[in-house]
């Protein structure tokens, strides 16, 4: 059963567009939600988080909208650059538990063309 | 830099041959996980240490093992590796542990099972 989905494998977005990457949960106990990008033989790399306490987190051209009545976070990039092509993670935790109990999703790769 | 660092890139073993995976970091975090991730598949938490302390997730096989000798170094053992074991393996490090303390990767050892 799959906590944390990421409903969409890939997206394909002209450069200086907005890419919306989206991301759905199950679970009433995630309250804390991370995004992580991976480039091809990297690692994946801390990228935003967001608390429940929010519904938006803004860090440059990233910014996380969490919408908690429909368990649904997106992570908007403005405006999208080559650089941004990379496999986007989203995941999932409760704020009182333990980095160990991080949910990821399947992940959506973006492809942002020139 | 400060980094984790995971050794080799790439690992080819035969079929029930064991295999031993090395992770370092250079961040001094308390906080050492092994991933396991397969094409196109969440990451999977396989176990972590919070220091010493050693973490096994309830589905992580007994072909698996790990050591931490000490806060730098971390293994990954698998004694008798299987077709389905080839994988991504990932390290990631956590300097506190809890749930808003990003992860650091590594950039993985691909496992290849012939």
């Amino acid at each position: 059963d799959q906590q944390v989905k990421q409903n969409s494998p890939s997206l394909s977005v002209q450069e200086g567009r907005i890419s919306i990457l989206n991301c759905d949960y199950t679970n009433s106990m995630f309250d804390y939600f991370l995004w992580y990008k991976k480039y091809p033989a990297e690692g994946p790399t801390f990228l935003i988080s967001i608390s429940s306490i929010k519904d938006k987190n803004e860090d440059g051209r990233f910014t996380v909208f969490l919408n908690k009545s429909a368990k649904h976070l997106s992570l908007h990039i403005v405006p999208s650059q080559p650089g941004d092509s990379a496999v986007y993670f989203c995941a999932a935790t409760s704020i009182t538990g333990t980095a160990s109990k991080l949910t990821f999703g399947t992940g959506t790769r973006l492809q942002v063309t020139l | 830099d400060a980094m984790v660092i995971q050794n080799p890139r790439y690992q080819v073993t035969q079929f029930g041959k064991p295999v031993t995976l090395s992770c370092s970091q250079t961040l001094n975090h308390n906080v050492m996980y092994w991933y396991q991730q397969k094409s196109s598949q969440a990451p999977k938490l396989l176990f972590h240490y919070y220091d010493k302390d050693f973490n096994n997730e309830a589905d992580t096989p007994d072909n698996f093992q790990s050591r931490r000798p000490n806060t730098s170094f971390c293994f990954l053992d698998i004694r008798s590796p299987g077709l389905g074991d080839a994988a991504m393996y990932l390290c990631a490090t956590s300097s506190s542990g809890t749930a808003n303390s990003p992860l650091h990767f590594g950039n993985g050892t691909r496992l290849t099972v012939t």
